[in-house]
Parts: C-alpha cells; sequence; structure tokens
C-alpha cells in the first residue's frame, strides 16, 4: 500500500544545530507540504512543492528551507535551530491541488 | 492567518449522541475538506464538499455547506468512544491552491 513516512518521529537538538527532517511518499504524488503544529494556532503551511525542482514559501517559512530533487521526497532543514521552532512537523502530499491531502505520522522536535 | 475557524474548540458528549461542529471561513472557496486526528498521530481525511455543494453524507458523518454564510458544519451521528479525536476543516482559497486549517474542535465521547 501506498504511504507517506516521516523520519525521525521524536528529535532533541540543541540551538543553532543544523536540522533535517525526512518525508518519503509512495503515493507518487506531485504536490507534497510541510505544516508546524503547536497549540493555539493549529496548522501552519511551512513549504510547499508541486514538482521536482519545485519549491514555495508557506505562511510560516523563515528558518526553515526545502528542496525536491525527486518526487518521492521533500525533505525539511532548520537551518540554526530555535526554541521557537520546538513544535510537531508534519509532511503531507496530495495528486490534485486543493483536494485531499495524505498526512505522515509526525516529527516532534525538542530545541533546548 | 486563520481562513477556517472551527466551533466550539472542545465538545463532550455521550455515546450514541449526536456531535455537530462548525467552521467559518472568510474568503471565497473552490472546496473545503473536514479531517479528523486522534491523539500523537497525523491528520486523516473525512470528506470534502465542493463549492456548489450543499451537503454531502459519508457513513456516519453529514457535512453541510452555506456559502452565502461561509461557513459549514460537520455532524457526526451516534457516535462513538473512537470517535473521540481532534477535528479540523481545511479551506483553499480560490487565488492560492494551497489549504489553510483551523485551530480544531477537540471532541470526548464518554462510554
Amino acid at each position: 500500500d501506498a504511504e507517506i513516512t516521516q523520519s525521525p518521529r521524536h528529535k532533541i537538538t540543541e540551538t543553532g544545530r543544523q536540522v533535517t527532517l525526512a518525508c518519503h511518499q509512495t503515493w507518487n504524488h506531485n504536490n507534497m507540504f510541510w505544516y508546524r503544529q503547536d497549540l493555539g494556532h493549529g496548522l501552519r503551511l511551512i513549504h510547499y512543492s508541486y514538482g521536482v525542482q519545485d519549491t514555495n514559501k508557506g505562511e510560516v517559512s523563515d528558518g526553515y528551507s526545502v528542496s525536491r530533487s525527486n518526487t518521492e521526497d521533500l525533505p525539511l532543514t532548520l537551518e540554526s535551530a530555535a526554541s521557537s521552532q520546538t513544535s510537531v512537523y508534519f509532511c503531507a502530499s496530495s495528486s490534485r491541488l486543493q483536494e485531499t491531502q495524505y498526512f505522515g505520522p509526525g516529527t516532534r522536535l525538542l530545541v533546548l | 492567518s486563520q481562513q477556517g475557524e472551527e466551533d466550539p474548540q472542545a465538545l463532550s458528549i455521550q455515546e450514541g449522541e449526536n456531535a455537530t461542529m462548525n467552521c467559518s471561513y472568510k474568503t471565497s472557496i473552490n472546496n473545503l475538506q473536514w479531517y479528523r486526528q486522534n491523539s500523537g498521530r497525523g491528520l486523516v481525511h473525512l470528506i470534502l464538499i465542493r463549492s456548489n455543494e450543499r451537503e454531502k453524507h459519508s457513513g456516519r458523518l453529514r457535512v453541510t455547506l452555506d456559502t452565502s454564510k461561509k461557513s459549514s458544519s460537520l455532524l457526526i451521528t451516534a457516535s462513538r468512544a473512537a470517535d473521540t479525536a481532534s477535528y479540523f476543516c481545511a479551506t483553499d482559497a480560490m487565488k492560492d491552491s494551497t489549504l489553510t486549517f483551523g485551530k480544531g474542535t477537540m471532541l470526548l465521547v464518554s462510554p
């Protein structure tokens, strides 16, 4: 069965370190998204991609970057982790824009 | 900025009762979707209703959409303890192809 996976599931890091969160989908979807979920804010869009070599900034993109070298993967990099980036991160993919998104299980990131 | 806002923030009911959650949004949309999130898990898509539809059913779920009032409701009939979860509405802005999620309604169904 097709799926979307995230790794690691839990990560503790220190302020200032570079961190990369992986997202891999086997749906063969062109569209992939990264969100962060925080109490009181719901889900907020960080970055998204509509295909290979395409990346776009979302609502809360500062301090984050993504790259899309193939259809299956959209890694999210925190260039210099900050305590404000402590959150739960979700990756999602979809075949058609504005329609059903399939979510990964999430990565809990703690920045000390 | 939040496009969709769910109401109430939290809802507690007994098994067998119906649960109704509402979503209000600000700008014109193509579609509105509802998602469920169990504790510690990713979101799962429940139902999508298009702007030219007024009502849609899926099993025990009934969704309505009133574009004149920019609002939607999700009704879960004959609720079960397994329906305990957070429920989110998601809207797409017509000028942008991304989804914007509300903050969610936490539903607790007690046996």
